[in-house]
């Protein structure tokens, strides 16, 4: 496609359940990226995959987080057991290149996760 | 590891006046840093990034950013503000793995 697209866009759900956050990257980033922005807090880096190689895994807050990315492409972020701090904006982005070493990074709009 | 502080929360400027976002940046060695934008309802875009050679960086919508290794700023500027570059922005700069470090960001309000 012609950019980042993440859905669902907006996500309310009950304290305890699971969700399922969706990123189709541009095509031909082997980069992916999730982050995490809550209200104040700027932009929390979360996940990171490259290509076949084993994910960044270190900004996750906790073991409810997880996230998979299948054959190089479209990833997807779990949260187990949701909690209301989990309540943020959810941003994806791919980029060709590394971020480290000045690849742009393209963003989606992010999914609007509300844990009531 | 690496940080990036954004000094100012909000910020109000009158249409056609000039502007400058601050961002300071720690890091060891020359970093790469970049500036975004985040309009209401949209994705984050790049505006400009800043690697190594002229200090003095030029990106889209008429947006600079001045890279100052003795002060550890790289602070962006717009020399007249339109009412459309009300937004959110964002300095970041790349760490040590693989993965940006946002400030948390800058609201510019612009009044008529």
């Amino acid at each position: 496609g012609a950019g980042v697209s993440q859905s669902p866009s907006n996500k309310v759900t009950e304290k305890g359940k699971d969700v399922e956050l969706r990123c189709d990257p541009i095509s031909g980033h082997t980069a992916l990226y999730w982050y995490r922005q809550s209200l104040g807090q700027g932009l929390e880096f979360l996940i990171y995959f490259q290509g076949n190689s084993a994910p960044d895994k270190s900004g996750l807050p906790s073991d409810r987080f997880s996230a998979e990315r299948t054959g190089g492409s479209v990833s997807t972020l779990t949260i187990q057991r949701t909690q209301q701090e989990d309540s943020a904006v959810y941003l994806c982005a791919s980029s060709r290149g590394l971020a480290r070493t000045g690849g742009e990074l393209f963003f989606g709009e992010g999914s609007r996760l509300t844990v009531l | 590891a690496q940080s990036v502080t954004q000094p100012d929360i909000h910020i109000t400027v009158s249409e056609g006046a000039s502007l400058e976002l601050r961002c300071n940046y720690s890091y060891g060695a020359t970093p790469y840093l970049f500036w975004y934008v985040q309009s209401p309802g949209q994705g984050l875009q790049l505006l400009l990034k800043y690697f190594s050679g002229d200090t003095l960086v030029q990106g889209i919508k008429g947006f600079e950013a001045e890279f100052k290794r003795s002060q550890s700023s790289f602070n962006l500027r717009k020399p007249s503000v339109h009412w459309s570059d009300a937004a959110e922005y964002f300095c970041a700069v790349s760490n040590s793995g693989y993965a940006l470090n946002f400030g948390k960001g800058t609201s510019l309000l612009v009044t008529p």
